[in-house]
């Protein structure tokens, strides 16, 4: 069955600072991975999608077929990076549907 | 970009009583809608997948008769909490993706159910 894993639940660190956000996944299939993302008291939104292998926001994100990983990265985290953070695996042959992550709370002290 | 609402933001009854939850895309067609539910501090979990003009497709545990979801067109989709109770309080969110190559699920903001 597939499943996405997202070891940290907080992610502390100061303004200036490299951040990473662990994923793993494991899925029998080609995967799909995306990244969202949920500032306070706002909905839901994409972040970066592994097909697309762009910048948003400065993050980043590659997968590893070999390690099933699909880590976000930012080399020079900022104050409004501060959100709720989900690794997501789309399954093409069940309807498209989002397997998401538990989520990892990042805040970016100043 | 695509925008989804929900209606209402959030919504307090009583235990029994039935609630209905709006989901619209407003500027583009949805032909599959996603109902997912939010515990506090918690994850995502999908509840069920629907497509315009036909059945919803569950996800293992969730009661079809208890979350009954509607799908008539291509902008909107309820879903209805049948016989509420305090267990099912919760954050209700929706999703829409249109069809074709448009891959991006775009999410509502998400209503806030809370069962006396």
């Amino acid at each position: 069955a597939q499943r996405v894993t997202q070891p940290e639940k907080l992610l502390s660190v100061f303004k200036g600072a490299p951040v990473e956000l662990k994923c793993n996944y494991s899925y029998s299939g080609s995967p799909e991975l995306f990244w969202y993302v949920q500032y306070s008291r706002q909905r839901l939104q994409l972040l970066l999608r592994h097909i697309s292998r762009e910048s948003i926001k400065g993050f980043t994100a590659d997968l590893n077929k070999g390690e099933t990983s699909f880590h976000l990265k930012k080399p020079f985290a900022q104050e409004e990076d501060s959100a709720m953070y989900y690794c997501a695996l789309r399954h093409k042959a069940a309807g498209n549907k989002l397997t998401f992550g538990g989520g990892t709370r990042v805040l970016v002290k100043p | 970009g695509a925008v989804v609402s929900q209606h209402p933001s959030r919504v307090i009854c009583k235990s029994g009583t039935s609630v209905k939850i709006e989901c619209r895309s407003l500027d583009f067609q949805a032909t599959t809608m996603f109902w997912y539910r939010q515990f506090p501090k918690q994850s995502l979990m999908l509840m069920a997948t629907s497509n315009e003009g036909s059945k919803a497709t569950y996800e293992q545990g969730v009661e079809k008769d208890k979350f009954l979801i509607n799908h008539a067109s291509l902008t909107l989709s309820t879903l209805t909490v049948t016989s509420a109770h305090p267990e099912d309080s919760s954050f209700y969110i929706c999703s829409a993706r249109a069809g074709g190559r448009e891959e991006t699920q775009y999410f509502g903001p998400g209503t806030r159910l809370l069962v006396l």
